[in-house]
């Protein structure tokens, strides 16, 4: 059983179309992240989430935009793509940010292209 | 600001000892991951140090000197399929947990 999902795999689109990237975590945890990969293999967060809440959110473009319809699930839609968005993108989910020796449980990630 | 620093790159025989490091600074430090990641595949949790000195597990150790921001990945007795990229990565809380990744150690293990 997957802890940690992620669909699509491999997404490729054009510039200026609407994308979004689905992720589910089955371990019960209460925090779920968001990470871009570069071609440097640079791997940055973007948003997490707690218990539905948003509590980190990086300098990333407005165009991202993170929705959690509960606590196993953390989508992340993206407008307006640009050649820029090309990477790969990993959710992961932690049990608690109160417990701090948090292991992060990363997803196979999605590599997006655009063209 | 957070910045970490760690090789590009190393390379390795099989059955030798290899030490990647890493160094950081960061601000309301509270602890330091190592990840590894083979290639096309996501990162997965080595160790986690938050008080100074020597963490071991099985063929991997890790070691923390918070005075001096440093940190390094012990992986003795290489394996071919050791060959991966080695993440550090700072966890500095700002209210909330953060971590802080560095680019990543490439290791090559080869015969």
């Amino acid at each position: 059983d997957t802890a940690v999902s992620q669909t699509p795999k491999y997404l490729v689109t054009q510039m200026g179309n609407d994308k979004s990237i689905k992720c589910e975590q089955n371990l019960g945890h209460d925090t779920m992240y968001w990470y871009k990969q570069d071609s440097k293999k640079f791997l940055k967060i973007m948003f997490s989430y707690n218990n539905k809440e948003l509590i980190i959110n990086e300098t990333v473009p407005n165009r991202f935009s993170p929705k959690s319809p509960d606590k196993a699930h953390l989508n992340l839609h993206i407008n307006s793509l640009e050649l820029g968005d090309s990477a790969v993108y990993f959710c992961a989910s932690s049990q608690d940010l109160d417990i701090v020796s948090y292991e992060q449980y990363f997803g196979p990630g999605t590599r997006l292209t655009v063209t | 600001g957070q910045n970490i620093d760690q090789p590009t790159e190393m390379t390795a025989t099989e059955g030798a000892i290899v030490q990647i490091n890493c160094t950081y600074q960061t601000s309301g430090f509270n602890g330091l991951f190592w990840y590894q990641q083979h290639a096309g595949e996501a990162p997965t949790f080595l160790s986690y140090n938050v008080l100074d000195g020597l963490e071991e597990k099985g063929r991997f150790s890790s070691f923390l000197s918070r005075s001096k921001g440093y940190s390094y990945l012990l992986l003795k007795e290489l394996q071919m399929k050791d060959s991966a990229s080695y993440l550090c990565a700072a966890l500095s809380s700002g209210g909330s947990y953060i971590p802080t990744f560095g680019r990543g150690t490439s290791l090559i293990v080869h015969p």
